[in-house]
């Protein structure tokens, strides 16, 4: 079973407008962060975001804010106010700890966000 | 300035030629991983080190070696690279369990 579920291959936003990406997890483990990773067309990986499975309140950095909702697994990534260079592919990663060998950030196949004019 | 640094940017090789992308990193930490990355499937862990002398498997380490004789440097070697080993590759690194990993800038690897 997939561990990081990103549902939307695609999505599509008008400049300004918010947009939610979908991401759901899965682990047994109590103690884990969920991280979100942005990939521009020039191929790097930047970190935008986490949250660790004890925080009590949604992770936010400026213009991006993790929709955390622990009982359904999910960490959706909510960007405010897009721009054209939010153009990119979005990834979704876990790391699973309290377990020396789970110490792998698990992707999920990413969702590919395209800002509009 | 703190990063992940790969090379080399882009490598076009031939099947059974070996092969080596560094990774060196001026952080200190402890937890270095190589991962691929493809159409359709996402980024793959191929192997991972917590600390010096040793190294771990991932999911998707056929193929694939690591060496970690220093804290700073991960190599990957490819010994006999195969046409399925076309893909991006990425270097990371990273301290606690809890903490973001960063990447390199990645290497686009063709065997042909």
């Amino acid at each position: 079973a997939q561990k990081i579920t990103q549902t939307q291959p695609g999505m599509f936003v008008q400049e300004k407008e918010a947009v939610t990406l979908d991401c759901t997890y899965d682990t047994s483990d109590p103690s884990y962060g969920l991280f979100w990773y942005k990939q521009p067309s020039s191929g790097e990986m930047i970190f935008l975001i986490y949250q660790g499975s004890y925080d009590q309140q949604n992770a936010t950095e400026g213009r991006y804010s993790l929709n955390f909702q622990k009982a359904r697994k999910s960490a959706n990534l909510v960007i405010s106010a897009s721009q054209l260079g939010d153009s990119a592919m979005y990834f979704c990663a876990m790391r699973e700890g309290g377990n020396q060998a789970g110490t792998a950030l698990i992707f999920g196949k990413g969702t590919t966000l395209s800002v509009s004019s | 300035e703190a990063q992940v640094t790969q090379n080399p940017r882009y490598l076009i090789t031939v099947t059974g030629k070996k092969l080596t992308v560094t990774c060196s990193q001026n952080m200190n930490h402890e937890y270095m991983s190589w991962y691929r990355q493809d159409p359709g499937l996402g980024l793959r862990q191929i192997y991972y080190s917590m600390n010096v002398e040793v190294t771990d498997k991932g999911d998707v380490p056929e193929g694939y070696k690591v060496s970690r004789k220093e804290k700073r440097n991960f190599p990957l070697i490819l010994e006999s690279p195969s046409p399925n080993q076309t893909s991006l590759y990425f270097c990371a690194s990273g301290q606690q369990i809890n903490s973001p990993l960063h990447f390199g800038n990645g290497t686009r690897l063709t065997v042909t």
